[in-house]
């Protein structure tokens, strides 16, 4: 069964970086068939879908956020990553990593909370 | 502001049906048949519910179906029982390589 585990620190302060990775087990990262992505939740909001990355590292990122945003891949690892810059308090929220099969998000990780504060 | 708009409860009886609705535009909902639901249960792992407007993933009962019409898709979820009770959400393609969701909807079991 595929799962998938977002990490990264808990809380960022204001204009610095958010980074975090999302491990993949129970399924190759470089499958062609997949690509990976990340949607996060604010607090009492809906979804906001941020990006998606292929395994060769090609990438589509929300264009709100294309400016600040990095993803990257580690094929190695089984593992896909986001940096997103110069965060602010509207940046606190839940973040899911899920893989996107065809048009849809099929798995997703149970997420991970990132608070900005100082 | 979500780019789907759903509304934010619902509820049913065990045993009822109730329907979730998920309003977008031309450029998501209303262009493509991409549209899929998800079920969540706080701090677990959404679950993919149905994708491409109708269909259903392997093991997702065939309570839970989808349809849509024009700019709206619609979740229904028929014999409703108790571990129904999550928060819905919407999804959809909307061009350009570029997903929407939708705000949520908390459905209630009474």
């Amino acid at each position: 069964q595929l799962q998938l585990q977002e990490s990264g620190p808990g809380l960022v302060k204001p204009s610095e970086p958010l980074s975090l990775t999302c491990t993949v087990s129970g399924g190759s990262i470089s499958s062609s068939s997949y690509y990976w992505g990340w949607i996060r939740q604010p607090p009492g909001k809906g979804l906001e879908w941020i990006g998606n990355i292929y395994y060769s590292g090609s990438t589509y990122y929300n264009p709100s956020l294309k400016s600040r945003l990095t993803m990257s891949v580690d094929t190695s690892k089984n593992q896909f990553s986001l940096k997103l810059s110069s965060v602010t308090a509207a940046d606190t929220a839940v973040y899911h990593c899920a893989r996107r099969g065809g048009v849809t998000f099929d798995y997703w990780g149970q997420g991970t909370l990132v608070t900005v504060s100082s | 502001q979500s780019a789907l708009t759903q509304p934010p409860s619902a509820s049913g009886s065990p045993g009822q049906s109730v329907t979730i609705s998920c309003t977008g535009t031309s450029s998501d909902i209303g262009g493509y048949n991409y549209v899929s639901w998800y079920q969540h249960h706080p701090g677990k792992a959404p679950k993919l519910m149905v994708y491409e407007v109708s269909k259903r993933p392997s093991g997702v009962p065939a309570r839970f179906s989808g349809s849509k019409s024009v700019y709206t898709a619609s979740l229904t979820v028929s014999g409703l029982q108790a571990e129904d009770e999550a928060d819905y959400y919407c999804g959809s393609y909307a061009g350009n390589n570029i997903w929407v969701f939708g705000g949520g909807t908390k459905l209630t079991v009474l």
